[in-house]
């Protein structure tokens, strides 16, 4: 069965730094999605970078992106320039062919999230 | 933009009671999911449905029920709220296939049974 581990409960950063959340995942499959979504304090979900597991070139959005390492299952989440509404859940998923019950795909895995947290 | 909706922000109920938590979405989406997240155990999918009339057990499906008779509409139901159901309940939606799993959501039911 596919698994999600984000190894870090909580992070904290300063203002304009860098910081990377580390996720990992455990799969058969060959050709998977991966995302982080992020979950502002009492705010709506949204996701924040997707990639895809055919696709080498790593994901990008604008201050965001992932150095996505398929055979090492690894799918971390780089914030570049750390902003005070950065401050939020951030949680990993994976969803995959497999990932279906009842014949339908859309499913998704996620991880137990990261609290991150940007200090000014 | 695709917009998932949910009827309470903030809910509080009594142990025993019937609960209906209702999500709407209006992007036409086959699937709609159920899951509830707490803290340290993350997101844990309840239901799901792939179509009307359609559901499919989640992970954590005891104590809950589901109902969809519009293809816009998914409902979670608790049909005996007990304690140990206080939780942050989000409903999602997504394109039925492989090649688009992304999930949207809604803004959340903060359920709190006494």
């Amino acid at each position: 069965a596919q698994t999600v581990t984000q190894s870090q409960p909580e992070m904290s950063v300063q203002e304009a730094e860098t910081v990377t959340l580390s996720c990992t995942y455990d799969t058969s499959e060959s050709n998977y999605y991966l995302f982080w979504y992020k979950q502002p304090p009492s705010r709506q979900m949204i996701l924040v970078i997707r990639q895809e597991a055919y696709k080498q070139q790593n994901a990008t959005e604008n201050r965001f992106s992932v150095n996505f390492q398929k055979a090492a299952k690894s799918f971390s989440l780089k914030i570049s320039d750390s902003q005070l509404g950065d401050t939020a859940m951030y949680f990993c998923a994976f969803g995959g062919r497999l990932m279906n019950y009842g014949g339908s795909q859309g499913n998704l895995i996620f991880g137990k999230g990261t609290k991150l947290s940007v200090k000014p | 933009d695709v917009k998932v909706t949910q009827s309470s922000r903030y809910l509080v109920k009594r142990t025993g009671e019937k609960v209906f938590l209702e999500c709407v979405q209006d992007m036409d989406h086959e699937n709609m999911f159920w899951y509830r997240q707490d803290p340290g155990l993350g997101l844990r999918l309840i239901y799901f449905s792939y179509d009307v009339k359609m559901k499919e057990k989640g992970d954590i499906p005891e104590g809950y029920s589901v109902s969809r008779e519009k293809k816009e509409r998914f409902s979670l139901i608790l049909e005996s709220a007990s304690t140990n159901q206080t939780s942050m309940y989000l409903c999602a939606s997504s394109w039925f296939g492989e090649e688009e799993c992304e999930q949207y959501f809604g803004p959340g039911t903060r359920l709190t049974v006494t």
